[in-house]
This record gives structure tokens, C-alpha cells and sequence, in this order.
């Protein structure tokens, strides 16, 4: 089966803090995906990677930043967390970098900023 | 624009009623895919089908139907005699092969809560 883990589940962080939201896949993904969601606007890409070093922004990158240095690792990093970046983080591997791949997702992490 | 609509915020049905629940998109792309996920309380993302635009037919899995219309743009998914382990929230997504923007990335509708009751 597909194995896609997330760091934590659930996460309280201040404003102002450095967060890092990790994400480990042992499928040899080659590409890998952060998303965030919110009610009512269903999950919005963040950032994505094609390969090792590879960053690709997605529709909502500002605020975050991303690092890849391994193959089955996919950081998502917060360098001053603000309150409007409380939300569900959802990481996604996928086998290949065609479209028609199938992302698989991990249990999420529920990060509150106070 | 939004590609992927998902009017429907929630539903709620009794168990053993079937529940439809639909999607429309909008793509200029000739080649695309579609998917479901359904994401039950405990968060995961759980995949449930992918279809690709050159394939019309229905599918059925066990309780599960698609229904794929490219002349309407829609994919509307049916649970057939909905069981209370169905509560979840519905995902369908969009995956363009030819808009550049979009390569490599799946376009999310809001999803659709289905709570069924006993």
C-alpha cells in the first residue's frame, strides 16, 4: 500500500514562530505536494516537487517555503507563522510527474497559530 | 475561475438511500482526469477513482457508480444504499495535461459533506 506520513496531527504554534510541517512517503514518490485546507474552498496547492532541490510554487505560496533534500522527505516551512495560517496541511505523493498520476495523501496535520 | 464546482455543500440521507453527488468542470484541455476522494473524520484523503477524458464509460465498484458526461462537464458520483461508515467529505478534482499553468497539479472542487444517519 501507499505510505505517506505527516510529522504530527496536530500542532499549536505562536505567531511569530518558525514551523515545520514534515512529510515522508516510502513509495519513491518522485513528486510530492503540499496543500492546505480551509472549509469551503476545498485544498489549495502551496508548493510541489518534481525531484530532490526541485520547488515548484503553487497557487498560494506566500508565507511558506519548502525543502526537499531527500527523495522521501518534503518539508513545508513557515518562517513567521501568522494567525491566518491556521488551517489543515495535507502532503501528497505521486509516482510520476504526468498528470494522470494519482496523488495519495497523508492523515494531515492541524496546525492552530495563536 | 473556479474549474471544479461542487454545489452541493452537504447532504443528508437515512441509511440505505442512495446519494448522488455532483460535479461539474470547465477545462479547454482535450486531454484531462478526473477524481474522487473521500476524506472520512479522521482527515485522510482516501482515493477512490480516476478517469481520463477518452473514457466515457460508467463504473461501478461495489456501492460506488461515476457517471461521466463530457457533454454536460460532469462526473457525478453515486452511493447506492448508503451506509453510516459513508459520512465523509466528497472530493472531486481535475488534472489538465495540456494548460501549462496546470501540468502536474489537481484543482480541488470545495467538496461535499454526506452525513448518514441510521
Amino acid at each position: 500500500d501507499v505510505k505517506v506520513t505527516q510529522s504530527s496531527r496536530y500542532l499549536v504554534k505562536r505567531t511569530g514562530e518558525k514551523v515545520f510541517l514534515e512529510c515522508v512517503q516510502d513509495m519513491d514518490h518522485e513528486n510530492m505536494f503540499w496543500y492546505r485546507q480551509d472549509p469551503g474552498l476545498g485544498l489549495r496547492l502551496i508548493y510541489f516537487s518534481y525531484d530532490v532541490k526541485m520547488k515548484e510554487k503553487g497557487d498560494i505560496p506566500e508565507g511558506y517555503s519548502v525543502s526537499r533534500e531527500k527523495k522521501e522527505r518534503f518539508s513545508l516551512i513557515l518562517e513567521s507563522a501568522s494567525t491566518n495560517q491556521t488551517s489543515m496541511y495535507l502532503c501528497a505523493g505521486a509516482t510520476g510527474a504526468f498528470t494522470s498520476d494519482t496523488q495519495y495523501f497523508g492523515p494531515g496535520t492541524r496546525l492552530t497559530v495563536l | 475561475a473556479q474549474k471544479v464546482t461542487q454545489a452541493q455543500t452537504e447532504i443528508s440521507v437515512v441509511e440505505k438511500e442512495d446519494v448522488t453527488l455532483d460535479c461539474v468542470y470547465e477545462t479547454r484541455d482535450t486531454t484531462y482526469y478526473l477524481f474522487w476522494y473521500k476524506q472520512p473524520p479522521s482527515g485522510e484523503l482516501v482515493f477512490l477513482i480516476r478517469r481520463n477524458s477518452f473514457d466515457e464509460q460508467n463504473e461501478i465498484s461495489g456501492r460506488y457508480s461515476w457517471n461521466f458526461q463530457k457533454s454536460t462537464s460532469s462526473f457525478n458520483f453515486t452511493i447506492t444504499a448508503s451506509q453510516v461508515v459513508d459520512s465523509a467529505v466528497y472530493f472531486c478534482a481535475l488534472s489538465e495535461a495540456q494548460e501549462t499553468d496546470s501540468w502536474g497539479k489537481l484543482q480541488f472542487g470545495a467538496g461535499t459533506q454526506v452525513v448518514v444517519t441510521p
